[in-house]
Protein backbone atom coordinates (compact mmCIF):
# COMPACT_ATOMS: atom_id res chain seq x y z
CA UNK A 1 0.00 0.00 0.00
CA UNK A 2 1.49 3.05 -1.13
CA UNK A 3 -0.86 5.58 -0.67
CA UNK A 4 -4.17 6.32 0.90
CA UNK A 5 -6.64 9.28 0.10
CA UNK A 6 -9.57 10.52 1.95
CA UNK A 7 -11.70 13.00 1.68
CA UNK A 8 -10.60 16.42 3.99
CA UNK A 9 -13.92 16.82 5.79
CA UNK A 10 -17.14 15.11 6.06
CA UNK A 11 -20.69 16.63 7.65
CA UNK A 12 -23.26 14.73 9.30
CA UNK A 13 -26.35 15.91 11.37
CA UNK A 14 -26.44 14.61 14.77
CA UNK A 15 -28.68 10.61 14.31
CA UNK A 16 -27.59 10.56 11.36
CA UNK A 17 -25.27 8.28 9.49
CA UNK A 18 -21.48 9.17 8.31
CA UNK A 19 -19.18 7.49 6.15
CA UNK A 20 -15.78 8.37 5.63
CA UNK A 21 -13.95 6.75 2.43
CA UNK A 22 -9.83 5.43 2.19
CA UNK A 23 -8.80 4.73 -0.90
CA UNK A 24 -5.90 2.77 -2.29
CA UNK A 25 -4.76 0.65 -5.09
CA UNK A 26 -6.02 -2.81 -4.34
CA UNK A 27 -6.89 -1.86 -0.40
CA UNK A 28 -9.16 -4.89 -0.49
CA UNK A 29 -6.67 -7.20 -0.52
CA UNK A 30 -4.58 -5.88 2.39
CA UNK A 31 -6.20 -5.76 6.14
CA UNK A 32 -7.62 -1.57 6.78
CA UNK A 33 -8.11 -0.21 10.39
CA UNK A 34 -8.85 3.36 11.88
CA UNK A 35 -7.90 5.62 14.23
CA UNK A 36 -10.45 8.46 16.04
CA UNK A 37 -8.41 11.72 17.43
CA UNK A 38 -9.87 14.25 19.14
CA UNK A 39 -8.19 17.73 19.33
CA UNK A 40 -5.24 17.56 22.15
CA UNK A 41 -6.11 14.03 22.70
CA UNK A 42 -4.05 10.88 20.99
CA UNK A 43 -4.88 8.58 18.43
CA UNK A 44 -7.45 5.87 19.61
CA UNK A 45 -8.02 2.57 18.01
CA UNK A 46 -11.75 2.37 16.78
CA UNK A 47 -11.34 -0.44 13.88
CA UNK A 48 -9.09 -3.35 13.09
CA UNK A 49 -8.71 -6.20 10.44
CA UNK A 50 -11.55 -4.02 8.15
CA UNK A 51 -14.43 -4.13 10.49
CA UNK A 52 -13.85 -5.71 14.03
CA UNK A 53 -14.37 -3.42 16.59
CA UNK A 54 -11.64 -3.13 20.19
CA UNK A 55 -13.56 -4.03 23.36
CA UNK A 56 -14.61 -0.48 24.24
CA UNK A 57 -15.24 0.81 20.92
CA UNK A 58 -19.67 1.61 20.50
CA UNK A 59 -21.06 -0.33 18.32
CA UNK A 60 -22.27 2.50 15.87
CA UNK A 61 -18.68 2.44 14.58
CA UNK A 62 -18.35 -0.14 12.03
CA UNK A 63 -16.08 -0.92 9.01
CA UNK A 64 -15.64 -2.08 5.09
CA UNK A 65 -13.35 -2.86 2.54
CA UNK A 66 -13.67 -3.88 -0.52
CA UNK A 67 -12.05 -3.19 -3.85
CA UNK A 68 -10.25 0.31 -3.73
CA UNK A 69 -11.70 0.88 -1.18
CA UNK A 70 -12.13 1.17 2.80
CA UNK A 71 -15.43 2.69 4.24
CA UNK A 72 -15.78 3.54 8.15
CA UNK A 73 -19.40 4.20 9.06
CA UNK A 74 -20.63 5.58 12.09
CA UNK A 75 -24.02 5.32 12.40
CA UNK A 76 -26.76 7.71 14.89
CA UNK A 77 -23.33 9.78 14.83
CA UNK A 78 -23.27 11.72 18.13
CA UNK A 79 -21.73 14.70 19.13
CA UNK A 80 -18.76 13.50 20.77
CA UNK A 81 -17.97 11.51 17.18
CA UNK A 82 -16.66 14.59 15.63
CA UNK A 83 -13.50 14.30 15.19
CA UNK A 84 -10.16 13.62 12.77
CA UNK A 85 -10.12 10.10 11.69
CA UNK A 86 -7.26 8.08 9.69
CA UNK A 87 -7.30 5.27 7.98
CA UNK A 88 -4.14 2.99 8.01
CA UNK A 89 -3.42 -0.19 5.69
CA UNK A 90 0.07 -2.72 6.07
CA UNK A 91 1.71 -4.60 4.49
CA UNK A 92 4.70 -6.70 5.26
CA UNK A 93 7.64 -4.12 5.42
CA UNK A 94 5.73 -0.69 5.57
CA UNK A 95 2.42 1.34 7.45
CA UNK A 96 1.21 3.73 5.67
CA UNK A 97 -1.65 6.28 6.92
CA UNK A 98 -4.39 8.03 5.03
CA UNK A 99 -4.31 12.42 5.22
CA UNK A 100 -7.02 12.17 7.58
CA UNK A 101 -10.87 13.17 7.69
CA UNK A 102 -12.21 15.82 9.88
CA UNK A 103 -15.76 14.68 10.61
CA UNK A 104 -18.06 17.90 11.83
CA UNK A 105 -21.56 16.65 13.77
CA UNK A 106 -23.86 19.88 13.00
CA UNK B 1 -3.62 -0.77 32.60
CA UNK B 2 -0.88 0.05 29.09
CA UNK B 3 1.02 2.66 29.78
CA UNK B 4 2.88 3.74 27.16
CA UNK B 5 5.51 7.58 28.62
CA UNK B 6 7.58 8.62 25.66
CA UNK B 7 10.07 11.12 26.92
CA UNK B 8 13.45 12.83 25.22
CA UNK B 9 11.92 15.63 22.92
CA UNK B 10 13.65 18.77 22.95
CA UNK B 11 14.24 22.00 20.84
CA UNK B 12 17.47 20.87 18.65
CA UNK B 13 19.30 23.02 16.40
CA UNK B 14 19.11 21.52 12.15
CA UNK B 15 21.66 19.03 11.16
CA UNK B 16 21.41 18.22 15.64
CA UNK B 17 20.68 14.51 16.88
CA UNK B 18 18.49 13.36 19.63
CA UNK B 19 17.18 10.13 21.02
CA UNK B 20 13.37 9.56 22.19
CA UNK B 21 12.42 6.70 24.54
CA UNK B 22 9.21 5.10 25.38
CA UNK B 23 8.70 3.27 28.95
CA UNK B 24 6.16 0.58 28.29
CA UNK B 25 4.18 -1.13 31.21
CA UNK B 26 0.87 -3.16 31.74
CA UNK B 27 1.50 -6.15 29.03
CA UNK B 28 3.69 -8.23 28.04
CA UNK B 29 6.38 -6.02 26.05
CA UNK B 30 9.05 -8.48 23.93
CA UNK B 31 5.73 -10.16 23.11
CA UNK B 32 4.44 -7.12 20.44
CA UNK B 33 5.54 -4.80 17.50
CA UNK B 34 6.37 -1.70 18.32
CA UNK B 35 5.76 1.70 16.12
CA UNK B 36 7.06 5.29 16.08
CA UNK B 37 4.49 7.85 14.78
CA UNK B 38 4.73 11.20 14.28
CA UNK B 39 2.40 14.38 13.49
CA UNK B 40 3.48 17.65 12.81
CA UNK B 41 1.66 20.67 14.06
CA UNK B 42 -1.61 21.16 12.24
CA UNK B 43 -0.80 17.96 10.31
CA UNK B 44 -2.07 13.85 10.21
CA UNK B 45 -0.06 10.99 11.20
CA UNK B 46 2.88 9.84 9.66
CA UNK B 47 4.07 6.54 10.38
CA UNK B 48 8.16 6.39 10.91
CA UNK B 49 9.66 3.39 12.12
CA UNK B 50 8.77 -0.46 13.42
CA UNK B 51 10.74 -2.84 15.01
CA UNK B 52 9.73 -6.40 15.49
CA UNK B 53 9.11 -8.35 19.17
CA UNK B 54 12.70 -9.48 19.16
CA UNK B 55 14.90 -6.65 17.72
CA UNK B 56 15.89 -8.70 14.72
CA UNK B 57 13.60 -6.46 11.99
CA UNK B 58 13.39 -3.01 11.70
CA UNK B 59 11.65 -0.78 8.83
CA UNK B 60 11.32 2.90 8.20
CA UNK B 61 9.80 5.73 5.96
CA UNK B 62 11.73 6.77 3.39
CA UNK B 63 11.91 10.28 4.65
CA UNK B 64 14.31 8.97 7.83
CA UNK B 65 15.84 6.30 6.49
CA UNK B 66 19.05 6.07 6.72
CA UNK B 67 18.71 9.36 9.97
CA UNK B 68 16.80 7.25 12.40
CA UNK B 69 17.35 3.91 14.28
CA UNK B 70 14.69 1.74 16.28
CA UNK B 71 16.14 -0.08 19.14
CA UNK B 72 14.18 -1.54 22.00
CA UNK B 73 15.83 -3.11 25.26
CA UNK B 74 13.01 -5.84 26.22
CA UNK B 75 14.88 -6.54 29.86
CA UNK B 76 13.89 -2.71 30.27
CA UNK B 77 10.72 -2.60 28.62
CA UNK B 78 11.80 0.40 26.57
CA UNK B 79 12.15 1.90 23.23
CA UNK B 80 13.71 3.82 21.28
CA UNK B 81 14.27 6.17 18.34
CA UNK B 82 17.77 7.47 17.96
CA UNK B 83 17.96 10.67 15.40
CA UNK B 84 20.42 12.31 13.69
CA UNK B 85 20.81 14.79 11.06
CA UNK B 86 17.36 16.52 12.04
CA UNK B 87 15.77 19.14 9.75
CA UNK B 88 13.05 21.88 10.51
CA UNK B 89 10.39 18.96 8.36
CA UNK B 90 11.52 16.49 11.65
CA UNK B 91 9.71 18.96 13.51
CA UNK B 92 6.70 16.77 14.99
CA UNK B 93 5.16 15.30 18.37
CA UNK B 94 6.23 11.56 18.30
CA UNK B 95 4.14 8.63 19.44
CA UNK B 96 4.90 5.58 20.53
CA UNK B 97 2.65 2.69 19.87
CA UNK B 98 2.22 -1.16 20.40
CA UNK B 99 1.02 -3.50 17.52
CA UNK B 100 0.14 -7.27 18.78
CA UNK B 101 1.87 -8.45 15.57
CA UNK B 102 -0.85 -7.68 13.19
CA UNK B 103 -0.26 -4.50 11.91
CA UNK B 104 -2.58 -2.21 13.77
CA UNK B 105 -1.84 0.47 16.84
CA UNK B 106 -4.18 -0.69 19.92
CA UNK B 107 -2.58 1.60 21.83
CA UNK B 108 -0.67 4.75 21.94
CA UNK B 109 0.95 6.95 23.97
CA UNK B 110 0.87 10.55 24.78
CA UNK B 111 3.77 11.69 22.60
CA UNK B 112 6.48 13.98 22.85
CA UNK B 113 7.44 16.86 20.98
CA UNK B 114 10.50 17.66 18.91
CA UNK B 115 11.17 21.04 17.50
CA UNK B 116 14.12 21.66 15.04
CA UNK B 117 15.06 25.33 15.19
CA UNK B 118 18.30 27.49 15.16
Amino acid sequence: SSELTQPPSVSVSPGQTASITCSGDKLGDEYVCWYQQKPGQSPVLVIYQDSKRPSGIPERFSGSNSGNTATLTISGTQAMDEADYYCQAWDSRTEVFGGGTKLTVL
Amino acid sequence: EVLLVESGGTVVQPGGSLRLSCAASGFTFHDHTMHWVRQAPGKGLEWVSRISWDGSATYYADSVKGRFTISRDNSKNSLYLQMKSVTAEDTALYYCAKDPRLGYLDYWGQGTLVTVSP
